[in-house]
């Protein structure tokens, strides 16, 4: 599975939109790009994913760029409960899921 | 909604003591995994089950066992704990079909002292 990439850290104010970048420059064309986060102590959340075309649902929005070697998680409107460990994976279907280090996101009041 | 729950949040056991961590889903998934998350190392596969009775090494199954005798239901056993296994245990279950939804989703976590 392709490594990704993504920044250690980042803040957001609260109410505003929060923009995960990940890097997946090696990435195949039968990957598919997942998120998932971690609230602290807890199991990973499922968020959202995609392969090529951008994806929205309840919790957030997915941009994958033209060429698919990076992509942008989007949560429209973050909240406190967003605080949280966010990871970008990319995969194919049926193999592990590689977990890295992933983006600590910390939501301002 | 997918519920995937593991029979306790936190576990203290004395080294050599023989651990039972129980995982159950509710919607039916043919595989379920078995992670340990540590700081630093992210998780990591220890065990994963295709079907009932079925059951595949990941990349850390030194001193761990399972058991799947029922589709719902996935074990992990530690036959003689050591503290070097002191960790969060995350059980993990999906559909199993060769699609895009072969999403895993993840228990609450067990997160297991071993003194």
């Amino acid at each position: 599975d392709a490594k990704t990439t993504q920044p250690p850290s980042m803040d957001c104010a609260e109410g505003r939109a929060a923009n995960l970048p990940c890097n997946h420059s090696t990435i195949s064309g039968n990957e598919y790009v997942y998120w998932y986060r971690q609230i602290h102590s807890q199991g990973p959340q499922y968020i959202i994913h995609g392969l090529k075309n951008n994806e929205t649902n309840e919790m957030a929005s997915l941009i994958i760029t033209e060429d698919r070697k990076s992509s942008t998680l989007i949560l429209p409107h973050a909240t406190l409960r967003d605080t949280a460990v966010y990871y970008c994976i990319v995969r194919a279907t049926g193999n592990q899921f590689y977990f890295g280090t992933g983006t600590s996101l910390t939501v301002i009041p | 909604d997918v519920k995937v729950t593991q029979s306790s949040r936190y576990l203290v056991k004395r080294t050599g003591e023989k651990v039972f961590l129980e995982c159950v889903q509710d919607m039916d998934h043919e595989n379920m995994f078995w992670y340990r998350q540590d700081p630093g190392l992210g998780l990591r596969l220890i065990y994963f089950s295709y079907d009932v009775k079925m059951k595949e090494k990941g990349d850390i199954p030194e001193g761990y066992s399972v058991s799947r005798e029922k589709k719902e239901r996935f074990s992990l056993i530690l036959e003689s704990a050591s503290t070097n296994q002191t960790s969060m245990y995350l059980c993990a279950s999906s559909k199993g079909t060769a699609t895009s939804t072969d999403t895993q989703y993840f228990g609450p976590g067990t997160r297991l002292t071993v003194l």
